[in-house]
């Protein structure tokens, strides 16, 4: 069955600290996509990434990068110099499509992340 | 441009109560979705739609109904609220290319919902 474990349910960080976030998976397709979703305080669902299956390069945007191994079945998700606005809860989330099935759309149960000023 | 938006962002039902949360996108996206937030459990998919006339199952569809009769609506409905319908329910909508493609969701702002 399809699966998303973000096993740290909360993390404390200083201001400054690097943080990773980590997010394993489990499907049996070979197409699928996973994504990260940012929910601040405020309660909206913020898009940060998005990869697919057959793309196993690692990106960089400003302080965030994320980690995609395949062999692992991780897409861990790291901030460089954290800030106080980087608090927030942080959704793993994975997409599987198939023909003539229904799609299936799985998000982690999130991780909070508190940055301590 | 107002992305998706939800109506109503608050609602108090009793047990057995019927009610519509609304949601609208104006980014002519194909897919839309509905979802349910629980303390500790993260987003589970309720219904979604691939376009307009046509709704699908999620994760947990059972005590909802959905219809999509206009592209850029997407309706959820309680038909016999239960107090385990208590949530807050996201909308959100994404683009569709044409293929078994899944690109990012957009989301509303929620709607809390208490069943009493």
């Amino acid at each position: 069955a399809q699966k998303v474990t973000q096993a740290q349910t909360e993390i404390s960080v200083v201001e400054k600290e690097d943080v990773t976030l980590d997010c394993v998976y489990e499907t049996r397709d070979t197409t699928y996509y996973l994504f990260w979703y940012k929910q601040p305080p405020s309660g909206e669902l913020v898009f940060l990434i998005r990869r697919n299956s057959f793309d196993e390069q690692n990106e960089i945007s400003g302080r965030y990068s994320w980690n995609f191994q395949k062999s692992t079945s991780s897409f861990n998700f790291t901030i460089t110099a954290s800030q106080v606005v980087d608090s927030a809860v942080y959704f793993c989330t994975l997409s599987e499509f198939y023909m003539n099935r229904d799609d299936k759309i799985i998000f982690g149960k999130g991780t909070r992340l508190h940055i301590l000023p | 441009n107002a992305g998706v938006t939800q109506t109503p962002k608050f609602r108090v039902l009793k047990t057995g109560q019927s009610m519509t949360l609304l949601c609208a996108q104006d980014m002519n996206h194909e897919y839309m979705y509905w979802y349910r937030q629980d303390p500790g459990m993260g987003l589970r998919l309720i219904h979604y739609s691939v376009g307009e006339g046509t709704t699908a199952k999620g994760e947990v569809p059972d005590g909802y109904n959905v219809s999509r009769l206009k592209k850029q609506n997407f309706l959820l409905g309680l038909e016999s609220a239960a107090p385990s319908q208590t949530s807050v329910y996201f909308c959100a909508s994404s683009y569709s290319d044409g293929s078994r493609s899944s690109y990012e969701q957009y989301f509303g702002p929620g709607t809390r919902l208490t069943v009493t």
